[in-house]
C-alpha cells in the first residue's frame, strides 16, 4: 500500500501561490493521486485528481512527475478562506483493490 | 451542502450501548463509504459499498456493523465500543467505485465513555 508523506503545516500570505508536495514512493500502477480540502467540523471536499503529468481545474493544478513518486498541489493566489487542511491520497477503488490511503494532511494557514 | 447528510451530528455512548449512525445521499450515486477520522491520524477507509453490496471491509472490528438497505442510505451499527473508538465518522458517496470525486457528509462526532 502506498503511504503518503506531506509537510505538517505551511504558512502563506494572501495573493501568493502555494505549492504543497506529497511523497508516495510506493505508489502502485493503478493508483490515482487525489487531493482533498477539509475545514473544521466539515467533511473533506474534493480538489483535484490525476494519474500522471499535469492536471488543472478552476481551483488548482496538480503536477505529477514521470516516476509518480511524488505530486504537487498548486493553489494560485490563495485567500484567507483557503486556510484549511489539505490531504493527499493515493489509491484505487476498483474491483479487487479498494484501497485509499490518506496522508496526515498539511495545515495551511493563509495570513493577511 | 454536499448532498450527503449524516445523523446524529454528535453522539455520546457508553461501552455497553448499541447505537446507529445514519447517512443519506441525495446525489443518485451508486457507491457509499464509511471513514474514521481520529485526532492526529489520517482518515481511514472502513467500508465500501457498491450497488448496495459490501465490497470492502478494511479489517474493521466486528463491533462496527455496516448496513446498506438501498443505494441512498448507509448505516453504521455500533455495539460494545471502546473509548479508543471515539472519533469523527464520515460518510461519503460517489457515482461509482473507481476513480472520481467522493462527496463527504459533515460527519458524526462519536464519544465513547
Amino acid at each position: 500500500l502506498a503511504k503518503t508523506t506531506q509537510p505538517i503545516s505551511m504558512d502563506s500570505y494572501e495573493g501568493q501561490e502555494v505549492n504543497i508536495t506529497c511523497s508516495h514512493n510506493n505508489i502502485a500502477t493503478n493508483d490515482y493521486i487525489t487531493w482533498y480540502q477539509q475545514f473544521p467540523s466539515q467533511g473533506p471536499r474534493f480538489i483535484i485528481q490525476g494519474y500522471k503529468t499535469k492536471v488543472t481545474n478552476e481551483v488548482a493544478s496538480l503536477f505529477i512527475p514521470a516516476d509518480r513518486k511524488s505530486s504537487t498541489l498548486s493553489l494560485p493566489r490563495v485567500s484567507l478562506s483557503d486556510t484549511a487542511v489539505y490531504y493527499c491520497l493515493v489509491g484505487a477503488l476498483t474491483s479487487g483493490t479498494y484501497k485509499y490511503i490518506f496522508g496526515t494532511g498539511t495545515r495551511l494557514k493563509v495570513l493577511a | 451542502e454536499t448532498g450527503v447528510t449524516q445523523t446524529p451530528r454528535h453522539l455520546v455512548m457508553g461501552m455497553t450501548n448499541k447505537k446507529s449512525l445514519k447517512c443519506e445521499q441525495h446525489l443518485g450515486h451508486n457507491a457509499m463509504y464509511w471513514y474514521k477520522q481520529s485526532a492526529k491520524k489520517p482518515l481511514e477507509l472502513m467500508f465500501v459499498y457498491s450497488l448496495e453490496e459490501r465490497v470492502e471491509n478494511n479489517s474493521v472490528p466486528s463491533r462496527f456493523s455496516p448496513e446498506c438497505p438501498n443505494s441512498s442510505h448507509l448505516f453504521l451499527h455500533l455495539h460494545t465500543l471502546q473509548p479508543e473508538d471515539s472519533a469523527l465518522y464520515l460518510c461519503a458517496s460517489s457515482a461509482s467505485t473507481g476513480m472520481g470525486e467522493q462527496f463527504f457528509g459533515p460527519g458524526t462526532r462519536l464519544t465513547v465513555l
